[in-house]
């Protein structure tokens, strides 16, 4: 059975800071790996997604990498703001489907 | 380009009633997916269907069954609703089951 952890479960800090999200996957033979935010009563939004051939993808403030090697994804947000608190879920896409972490609940303090 | 929509957004039911979720997705993409999120488990693949022809099935009972029609709607019916299946179901379409997901608002299925 395929696994996604991320690490931390939660997480507050003062708005301006960069602050780096973790994701571990056990099956290195993914197709992709996204990256989704989710608001409170909402669904989820992607953020970035980053195909298996690929080892990074930025979008503004924002940068994920992937390293299938390692099965490690990361997660950097840049100048966080107040807007950026959600909950930011690693997502594993692969021949059986898609795989989701638990999240990061992530707090941007005023 | 309107986003994925599903139907009902809310959903009342009694145990061993049987319920029908419907998603539209985006204008253009064939492929639909279907996720129980619960506050223990987490988000779980459903299934996935693309072009009508269901692709792949997660770790679910029969129960649980869906389908797509030839304009890309996609249906998902539980059957004998259990407790359990308390959850807010989320459907998600991509152009390929490869590409980046969209995903709908959800219905909120409470089951009493």
């Amino acid at each position: 059975k395929q696994e996604v952890t991320q690490i931390p479960a939660a997480l507050s800090v003062p708005e301006g800071e960069n602050l780096v999200l973790n994701c571990s996957f056990t099956d290195s033979a993914i197709y992709n790996l996204q990256w989704f935010r989710q608001d409170p009563g909402k669904g989820l939004t992607s953020l970035l997604l980053i195909q298996s051939s690929q080892r990074e993808q930025t979008s503004g403030r924002l940068n994920a990498s992937l390293d299938k090697s390692s099965g490690r994804s990361t997660l950097y947000i840049a100048a966080s703001q107040p807007g950026d608190s959600a909950t930011y879920l690693c997502v594993r896409g692969g021949a059986d489907g898609l795989t989701f972490g638990k999240g990061t609940h992530l707090i941007i303090q005023p | 380009k309107a986003g994925v929509t599903q139907t009902p957004r809310y959903l009342i039911k009694t145990r061993g009633q049987q319920v029908t979720l419907s998603c539209s997705p985006i204008s253009g993409h064939r492929s639909v997916s279907w996720y129980q999120q619960t506050p223990g488990q987490g988000l779980q693949f459903l299934f996935e269907y693309f072009s009508e022809t269901q692709r792949n099935k997660g770790n679910f009972p029969g129960r649980f069954s869906g389908r797509q029609f030839s304009n890309s709607r996609s249906e998902m019916n539980v059957s004998t609703l259990e407790l359990g299946d308390s959850a807010l179901y989320l459907c998600a379409s991509s152009l390929v089951h490869t590409d980046t997901q969209y995903f709908g608002p959800g219905t909120r299925l409470t089951v009493l």
